[in-house]
């Protein structure tokens, strides 16, 4: 089946521990996205990928770190986990893009708990 | 920086009812998309409008957009237990600083009997 796989689904991590959340897409979508989703606050943007081999930062990007290796892989990194970054992870993918992108697909979500 | 705001943010309605979420947004833009989030679920998306004056309808929900006033509503007729979830607007920013979707808070609605 097409589409997004987040792994793990959720997970419990002490705080200064560097943790990894994978996201995988077989839809040869350009773009990728992470998304941090916090009660209240929406979906905001931590970096961007338009296409193999470049990312960018979006919104909330201190603390998190991204790569894209290959067209289907955008793992997030948290390189020393703090308290704050207790969310629900979302990765995304859109056909084209920037100005050009369309036909989002989410993933199903990383539930992440620092403690 | 381009915003988005969402109202009402809670909902409770009853069933049979009528209702209107309301997403505005501050800059120009002409693609605006309407997602519905199960608790613990992922989004899943509902409408995708792409120029002025665009109306989708699906069931019992049905969404328009205004560039010009900057604002899309969702509009619920008759609304049903199943329609208990919460719902988001995004607006397209076109790939500024803030990334392509920005999401408003989201409004979560609860039918009841």
């Amino acid at each position: 089946i097409a589409g997004i796989t987040q792994a793990p689904t959720s997970q419990i991590l002490a705080a200064g521990r560097r943790m990894t959340l994978r996201c995988t897409q077989d839809m040869r979508h350009n773009a990728m996205y992470w998304y941090r989703q916090d009660l209240g606050l929406g979906l905001r943007l931590i970096h961007y990928s338009n296409t193999a081999g470049t990312t960018g930062k979006g919104e909330v990007p201190d603390g998190y770190s991204v790569s894209r290796a290959n067209t289907d892989d955008f793992p997030l990194t948290l390189a020393s986990a703090v308290p704050s970054q207790t969310s629900v992870y979302f990765c995304a993918s859109s056909k084209g893009t920037g100005a050009r992108a369309y036909g989002y697909t989410f993933g199903s979500g990383t539930r992440l708990t620092v403690v | 920086e381009l915003k988005v705001e969402q109202n009402p943010l809670f909902l409770s309605m009853q069933e049979g009812k009528n209702y209107t979420i309301y997403c505005n947004y501050s800059t120009t833009s002409d693609r605006l998309y309407w997602y519905r989030q199960d608790p613990g679920k992922s989004l899943e998306s509902l409408f995708v409008l792409l120029s002025n004056g665009a109306v989708k309808q699906e069931g019992r929900l049905m969404a328009s957009l205004d560039t010009k006033a900057r604002l899309s509503t969702l509009h619920i007729t008759a609304a049903v237990h199943d329609l208990s979830a919460t719902y988001f607007c995004a607006v397209d920013s076109y790939g500024g600083s803030q990334g392509n979707l920005i999401f408003g808070k989201g409004t979560k609605l609860s039918v009841k009997p």
